[in-house]
């Protein structure tokens, strides 16, 4: 079965610095998405990215925050200048073939774990 | 996106039923509810959705109040790796699948032997 894979698995970076969090979404999947999840907390909508632009976006994702789709294939998140409270998962999750849109759920990947020094 | 409730925990005989109720008393008529579950430091993994009409696949069922105001996810033979946070979200699933997921604290399933 499909799946959305991402990398790295874990990611440790200087508080600071900037990091790219890479994900491969599943291949006729038309709609992109980022969550992250901090520590023994609720999972939280990052943005929402669908034909080369993005569509929905909350407070979290503030101007420290950016996604883009490179090529066909990746899908990714840059944070430019890292903060502490910014240690969490990170969730990448695709939805909605080519075929049909409607009610498409979304698959997650199994994330990248974010840690700032 | 209506506000789900859902109870913090529940615990469950392997190899028996377990059910998970959520109420979901705002939930509009063009509303969807999905469940999704978390196993330990794993992605959230999609089990199943329904919009009024009952809900089976390989994972479970999902059976859905008339009144559409409440749910219970079923899990006919619980294993040890259900063990899991369950999620019961509910959104509009108009014509595309951009919008996000509300993720609420979810129900701690803990399947024992």
């Amino acid at each position: 079965e499909p799946e959305v894979t991402q990398t790295p698995s874990h990611q440790v970076t200087q508080m600071g610095q900037e990091v790219i969090l890479r994900c491969v979404p599943i291949s006729n999947h038309l709609y992109f998405y980022w969550y992250r999840q901090i520590l023994g907390q609720k999972v939280e909508f990052l943005v929402s990215f669908y034909n080369n632009e993005i569509s929905e976006k909350s407070e979290i994702f503030d101007d420290q925050f950016s996604v883009e789709r490179p090529d066909g294939s990746n899908f990714t998140l840059k944070i430019r200048s890292t903060k502490l409270e910014d240690s969490a998962m990170y969730f990448c999750a695709s939805a909605g073939s080519r075929v049909s849109l409607s009610n498409q759920p979304q698959h997650f990947g199994d994330g990248t774990r974010l840690s700032i020094l | 996106d209506a506000k789900t409730t859902q109870p913090p925990s529940m615990d469950c005989a392997e190899g028996r039923a377990a059910n998970l109720p959520c109420n979901h008393s705002t939930i509009s008529g063009n509303e969807y509810v999905y469940w999704y579950r978390q196993i330990h430091s794993q992605g959230p993994q999609y089990i199943i959705h329904g919009l009024k009409n009952n809900e089976t696949n390989e994972m479970a069922s999902l059976i859905i109040t008339e009144d559409r105001k409440s749910s219970t996810l079923i899990l006919p033979h619980a294993t040890l790796r259900d063990t899991a946070v369950y999620y019961c979200i509910v959104r509009v699933a108009p014509n595309n699948a951009g919008n996000m997921l509300t993720f609420g604290g979810g129900t701690r399933l803990m399947v024992k032997p």
